[in-house]
């Protein structure tokens, strides 16, 4: 069955520091990916996608996520927490097998900012 | 329109009344999906509709849940005789296919006294 896991649940980092969000799934076919982020009190807005090509997607915010097959992972990073990061970070899978397929989310990580 | 709406923003409702809740997807996109967020937790899905197939209601609760889509416009959630535990925010989403990327609506907020 299609899953999606994000191992953890809570993730505290100091302002400035860098940040690694994991992201691992299990899906028969090709994935598409996504990462989104909902900041406290607002909707959810998409942060990147992959879809093909380069590894290496690059999104808003100042954020990048790799690609890695061999591993079924998908991390979202930032080399430079601010504060505003702090949200919580949804990450999402779909696939082109048939054009029914829904995306699935996984249970969500959330980010504290420590000044 | 230029996202996705819903209406209403705010629900209260007393326990064992019904609620019907609205979504207007972007207009074009065929796939349409509920979802459910109780405080603090992330998205719990419910339903998803795909252009005219039968739609995946894999995640309604109980029988007391059910949705329409009218074509690939509105849809209406309904709760059936609410419960304390049915409050939460309840999202919607719209994309062009399924797989793809989501556009949420800002949620209606939903509150059973």
């Amino acid at each position: 069955a299609q899953s999606v896991t994000q191992p953890d649940i809570h993730i505290t980092v100091s302002e400035g520091a860098s940040l690694e969000l994991r992201c691992n799934y299990s899906y028969g076919a090709t994935p598409y990916l996504f990462w989104y982020v909902q900041s406290p009190g607002q909707g959810l807005q998409l942060l990147l996608k992959y879809f093909s090509g380069d590894t290496l997607v690059q999104g808003i915010k100042g954020f990048e996520a790799e690609f890695k097959r061999s591993q079924s992972s998908f991390n979202l990073r930032k080399p430079s927490v601010h504060w505003s990061d702090a949200a919580e970070y949804f990450c999402a899978v779909g696939a082109m097998r048939t054009s029914y397929d829904k995306v699935i989310f996984g249970p969500g990580t959330s980010l504290s900012v420590i000044p | 329109g230029a996202g996705v709406s819903q209406s209403p923003s705010n629900k209260v409702t007393e326990k064992g009344k019904d609620v019907e809740l609205r979504c207007d997807p972007i207009s074009g996109h065929t796939a349409l999906y509920w979802y459910r967020q109780r405080l603090g937790q992330g998205l719990e899905f419910l339903i998803y509709f795909q252009g005219n197939s039968a739609p995946d209601k894999s995640g309604l609760p109980s029988d007391r849940f059910s949705a329409e889509r009218t074509g690939e416009s509105v849809s209406t959630l309904t709760i059936q005789r609410t419960q304390q535990e049915d409050s939460a925010v309840y999202l919607c989403a719209s994309s062009r296919r399924g797989y793809d990327e989501q556009f949420f609506g800002p949620g209606t907020r939903l509150t059973v006294l």
